[in-house]
């Protein structure tokens, strides 16, 4: 199946730092979600996205649906060490219920 | 909140065996997905379930089926266990309202094919 494109792939930051990340699609999307998945747990939903040019906080972490449709952006602010894991973003196009997932984003976070 | 409770976090089962995995929501929710998640693959679907006795392969089916038989239950059956079939299973529930969608996942099983 089709996967996002979510750049980038990893990142290694400082605590205390902003992070940024964002996912592509060839697709128009109606809905955008995105996770976090801590090692060896299920992933858990951060923000959801229902409007081109959304703009939705939650928290330190702040996602945006671009006006194409097509991408979205998650920003974390002033990172701390449990923001370590891996980030998701979805892609939904409101005509069923399938979900395309981005190929993730690794985080790690040093004191 | 949304829950999604999925039988075992960890299970080891040996290669022939049959392998069920179930999955609970809470939320009332017509739609829910199997995954299975690798390294490097990212999460893949296996089968999904718009209603009660209601099924729809996904983009990885073979060796697997699944059960509907209550709204709030959809189980995974590995029919005979192989070894490539060892990964981390997740079970998802999904909300949808007009062009609105959210999917909540379950806590994920490890299974161990040996």
């Amino acid at each position: 199946g089709q996967q996002l494109n979510q750049s980038p792939q990893s990142m290694f930051i400082q605590e205390g730092e902003d992070v940024s990340m964002n996912c592509t699609s060839s697709s128009i999307f109606n809905t955008w979600l995105w996770y976090k998945q801590d090692p060896g747990e299920g992933p858990v939903l951060l923000i959801a996205l229902y409007k081109a040019g959304e703009l939705t906080s939650n928290g330190r972490l702040t996602a945006q649906f671009g006006i194409t449709r097509k991408d979205s952006f998650l920003n974390i602010s002033a990172s701390i060490p449990s923001d370590v894991g891996i980030y998701f973003c979805a892609g939904n196009t409101g005509t069923a219920s399938k979900l395309t997932f981005g190929t993730g984003t690794r985080l790690q976070v040093t004191l | 909140d949304v829950k999604v409770t999925q039988s075992s976090r960890y299970l080891v089962k040996r290669t022939g065996e049959k392998v069920f995995l179930e999955c609970v929501q809470d939320m009332d929710h017509e739609n829910m997905f199997w995954y299975r998640q690798d390294p490097g693959l990212g999460l893949r679907l296996i089968y999904f379930s718009y209603d009660v006795k209601m099924k729809e392969k996904g983009d990885i089916p073979e060796g697997y089926s699944v059960s509907r038989e209550k709204k709030e239950r959809f189980s995974l059956i590995l029919e005979s266990a192989s070894t490539n079939q060892t990964s981390m299973y997740l079970c998802a529930s999904i909300w949808r309202t007009g062009w609105n969608t959210e999917a909540f996942f379950g806590q994920g099983t490890r299974l161990t094919v040996v």
